[in-house]
């Protein structure tokens, strides 16, 4: 999930096992979420985004769910590597008094060999 | 980072010092924003452009002003350096104001 404390929530995988990233969204407005993917000391990464229209999408290895009634994003991760190894977050575009767009704080995925 | 280079990449300077970064893009694309992320935060936008001499403020735009003369060069100015923009700044682009934002590699910020 979210956080807006100091310390990002972690998530600890095994190498092949799924995983699965939560995100809770702050605006009932919002119509387009997005999937970063960031390494450290690196930029942040598109993975894969969603309308309002849909609650589902799949990419390669990656799916994202959406959930309106209880503003809630999902990414899960097939398969998992170490190369997913990174912080994820969502991020929701709002039109609402002015386009914006919201960044989560992020959740750092772990996987162990 | 393809299509989107930031320089510095690191810099230290001290406090009351001017400071630019600079966002370069070559996707031609119209939107170029500058945010900076700090632990315990998203990202949070600083400035934004919307066309070349179109720039507008995100929500901490204090201390802080921006330049777009041409497409693909967006730059971020610090008046006047303080400790509290120590940060990692990043730049990023998108073809239009409701589109997918991509992300240059950041610049190291540390003001002493």
């Amino acid at each position: 999930g979210e956080s807006v404390g100091l310390h990002l929530p972690t998530l600890s995988v095994q190498e092949g096992d799924n995983s699965i990233i939560n995100c809770a969204y702050s605006n009932s407005a919002s119509d387009y979420f997005i999937w970063y993917k960031q390494e450290s000391g690196k930029g942040p990464q598109f993975i894969i985004d969603i309308r309002s229209n849909m609650d589902k999408r799949q990419g390669q290895r990656v799916t994202v769910l959406l959930n309106k009634t209880v503003k809630h994003l999902s990414l899960q991760i097939a398969a998992t590597q170490p190369g997913d190894s990174a912080v994820y977050f969502c991020a929701e575009n709002t039109n609402t008094g002015g386009f914006k767009t919201i960044f989560g704080a992020g959740t750092r995925l772990f996987v162990k060999a | 980072d393809a299509g989107i280079t930031q320089s510095p990449r690191h810099k230290v300077t001290e406090t009351g010092t001017p400071v630019t970064l600079r966002c370069h893009q070559t996707e031609n694309h119209r939107y170029m924003y500058w945010y900076r992320q700090d632990p315990g935060h998203g990202l949070r936008l600083i400035h934004y452009s919307y066309g070349v001499k179109d720039t507008d403020k995100g929500e901490v735009s204090d201390g802080y002003s921006v330049s777009r003369s041409k497409t693909e060069d967006f730059l971020l100015t610090l008046e006047s350096a303080t400790s509290s923009q120590t940060s990692v700044y990043f730049c990023a682009i998108s073809a239009g104001g409701e589109e997918t934002q991509y992300f240059g590699p950041g610049t190291r910020l540390l003001v002493l």
